[in-house]
């Protein structure tokens, strides 16, 4: 089944605590972003990916860090973790075709993080 | 700054009601607009997408009307059903940048 995965689903942390949320796709999809949901703002780009080793940052990248070394993995690490940052967490992946910008993203189901 | 504007934030409709979603966008290089519908507890998919070369687009119960001159775009869900009660999203994106979201507009539909 084609799916985006994202662990945890769920996760309370405190300040300053290390984490990483993984991402895999089994999709051969070039392309993986990481967003962030919170009410009223809708769905903001944090970080993305055009393809291995080319990552690039988003509207809301301050706090965050990824790295894509392999085309079906793009975790998302936050080094020191602060309560801003308690959100729902999504990673979604797409082609990259003739129409660059264009096509369906795929998500994942989500990672909810509370910051302590 | 959000480059999409969506209204309204919440919205109640009766079943077999039409609901109607809005958005707006300021950047006229924008040439692909997508909807994702999100259910509780998953993540956003693709429900329906157009190009500002066509003014309408209808799959199902669900169509898209397009403006170009106005800069506004809209999903229609006809005959609302319990099951389309979800959060719909708007975006937008031209061909070689990323998507734009807009705000979100949570759908309630009673039976």
């Amino acid at each position: 089944e084609a799916q985006v995965t994202q662990n945890p689903r769920y996760l309370i942390t405190v300040t300053g605590k290390k984490l990483t949320v993984t991402c895999s796709q089994n999709m051969n999809h070039e392309y993986m972003s990481w967003y962030r949901q919170d009410p009223g703002l809708g769905l903001r780009q944090i970080y993305y990916s055009m393809n291995v080793e080319v990552t690039d940052k988003g509207d809301v990248p301050e706090g965050y860090k990824v790295s894509r070394k392999e085309k079906r993995n793009f975790p998302l690490i936050l080094e020191s973790p602060s309560p801003n940052q308690t959100s729902l967490y999504f990673c979604a992946s797409r082609n990259v075709g003739v129409l660059r910008g264009a096509g369906e993203l795929f998500f994942g189901e989500g990672s909810r993080l509370t910051v302590l | 700054q959000q480059q999409v504007k969506q209204s309204p934030q919440s919205l109640i409709v009766q079943k077999g009601g039409i609901s109607i979603i809005n958005c707006a966008y300021e950047n006229t290089a924008f040439d692909y607009f997508p909807w994702y519908q999100q259910f509780p507890g998953k993540g956003p998919a693709l429900l329906i997408a157009i190009r500002p070369d066509v003014s309408e687009k209808k799959e199902g119960r669900f169509t898209i009307s397009f403006n170009k001159s106005a800069k506004q775009f809209s999903l229609h869900i006809m005959d609302s059903q319990p099951g389309d009660s979800a959060t719909y999203f708007c975006a937008a994106s031209y061909s070689w940048g990323k998507l734009q979201f807009g705000a979100g507009t949570q759908v309630v539909v009673t039976p």
